[in-house]
């Protein structure tokens, strides 16, 4: 069975830290995925990596897709009260469509 | 484009009783995804649907079930519901392999 472990489950800080969340697995993905989910809504995807080693930035955050394709990571810098929301991270499989989702991180940021 | 539609949006059954729940997808986006999300599990994946035909299934017990119809709306079926049955169920829809855009989910309580 594939697994997605995410770190930290919570994470609650101060608006303008930064912070970085982990995803890790024993197994290799064709791409990794990172979503946001906020109460009451389905996942929104973030960004999408596909390369080992591809480093990703979308306005304060920044993906990174591990050299083996086997872990990501997520830093946000200067969080904002916005950015608070369940961060998920999904893989792709090689041999299916399926994606494998992550045990997400809840990240709470106080004003 | 309207988004990923699900309905009902919230439901309350007993044990023992039957749901279906309804996706209509993204227009034009022919595969159906359904998934799980349960504070112990996190989102699993049920099983996805394109043109009708099942294509994938999740590690789920034959009480689940679900189908497509010609117009790509998408329903899932749960018979003889458990406690554990109660969870936010997702779909998400997409054209081909390309990013899935999910709905808001129907949140079921099983009592």
């Amino acid at each position: 069975t594939q697994l997605l472990e995410q770190s930290p489950q919570f994470l609650s800080i101060q608006e303008g830290e930064n912070l970085t969340v982990y995803c890790n697995s024993s197994s290799v993905f064709s791409s990794l995925q990172w979503y946001r989910q906020e109460p009451g809504e389905g996942p929104v995807l973030l960004v999408t990596v596909v390369t080992g080693g591809e480093v990703k930035k979308l306005k304060r955050l920044t993906f990174q897709f591990g050299d083996a394709r086997k872990d990501s990571s997520l830093h946000i810098t200067a969080a904002q009260p916005g950015d608070t929301g369940l961060y998920l991270c999904a893989g792709g499989p090689y041999n299916t469509d399926k994606l494998i989702f992550g045990t997400g991180t809840r990240l709470q940021v106080f004003p | 484009k309207a988004g990923v539609t699900q309905t009902p949006r919230y439901l309350i059954k007993t044990r023992g009783q039957q749901v279906t729940l309804s996706c209509s997808p993204i227009s034009g986006h022919r595969s159906v995804s359904w998934y799980q999300q349960t504070p112990g599990q996190g989102l699993q994946f049920l099983f996805e649907y394109f043109s009708e035909t099942q294509r994938n299934k999740g590690n789920f017990p034959g009480r689940f079930s679900g189908r497509q119809f010609s117009n790509s709306r998408s329903e899932m079926n749960v018979s003889t519901l458990e406690l554990g049955d109660s969870a936010l169920y997702l779909c998400a829809s997409r054209t081909g392999t390309e990013t899935q855009y999910f709905g808001p989910g129907t949140r079921l309580l099983v009592l």
